[in-house]
């Protein structure tokens, strides 16, 4: 596609539940990020996908939260048991380089999850 | 571990003014920095970087941002301010070893009025 992809747009989903956020990459981009952005404030690292493999699963905030990339190109960001503080904008971005070092990050339009 | 900070909640400008949005960085090495905007219902959109080379970078939409190594600052910069470039910014911070991937600051909210 042209862009980053990512669904749903909104998620409203009831505390204790299961949710599966997607991102759709760039085509060709090897590097996917995830990121988190709370109301105010800047996006949260999350975690980075070189290829198949997460290379920096470190910003995860417990292991509640689970993200998989199994052939390369899209990605799914799992959370178990949300609770009301997951609720945020759920980014996704891709690179054509590897860490980002020279190459900016394109970013879907993000995925609004709200836990009632 | 990295940081960025921008002192600033929110800028208020008029039409046809410059342009001054903060950023100031805590990183080990040298940095890369960037800047992005963030229009409503808009993902965030890549403005300019600094990687190495000239202090004084220029970007998309007639932006530009000057690097100071001493004050470890990355200020966002316009001449002339259009009302349509109001919208959130980030500045963003990547080291050059360790977490290879982007901090960004908390945002600045641009308001140009008319």
């Amino acid at each position: 596609g042209a862009g980053v992809s990512q669904t749903p747009s909104n998620k409203v989903t009831e505390k204790g539940k299961y949710v599966e956020l997607r991102c759709d990459p760039i085509s060709g981009h090897t590097a996917l990020y995830w990121y988190r952005q709370s109301l105010g404030q800047g996006p949260e690292f999350l975690i980075y996908f070189q290829g198949t493999g997460a290379a920096d699963d470190s910003g995860l905030p417990n292991d509640r939260f689970f993200a998989v990339r199994p052939e390369g190109s899209v990605s799914t960001l799992k959370i178990q048991r949300t609770e009301r503080g997951d609720s945020a904008v759920y980014l996704c971005a891709s690179s054509l380089i590897y860490g980002g070092g020279t190459g900016e990050l394109f970013f879907g339009e993000g995925s609004r999850l709200t836990v009632l | 571990a990295q940081s960025v900070a921008q002192p600033e909640d929110q800028v208020n400008v008029a039409e046809g003014n410059p342009l001054t949005v903060k950023c100031t960085y805590s990183v080990s090495g040298n940095p890369y920095l960037f800047w992005y905007v963030q229009y409503p219902n808009r993902g965030l959109q890549f403005l300019l970087k600094y990687i190495t080379g000239d202090n004084l970078v220029k970007g998309s939409y007639g932006f530009e941002a000057e690097f100071n190594k001493s004050q470890t600052s990355f200020h966002l910069k316009k001449p002339s301010a259009l009302v349509s470039d109001s919208a959130l910014y980030f500045c963003a911070v990547l080291p050059d070893t360790g977490r290879r991937a982007l901090t960004f600051g908390s945002g600045t909210r641009l308001q140009v009025q008319p």
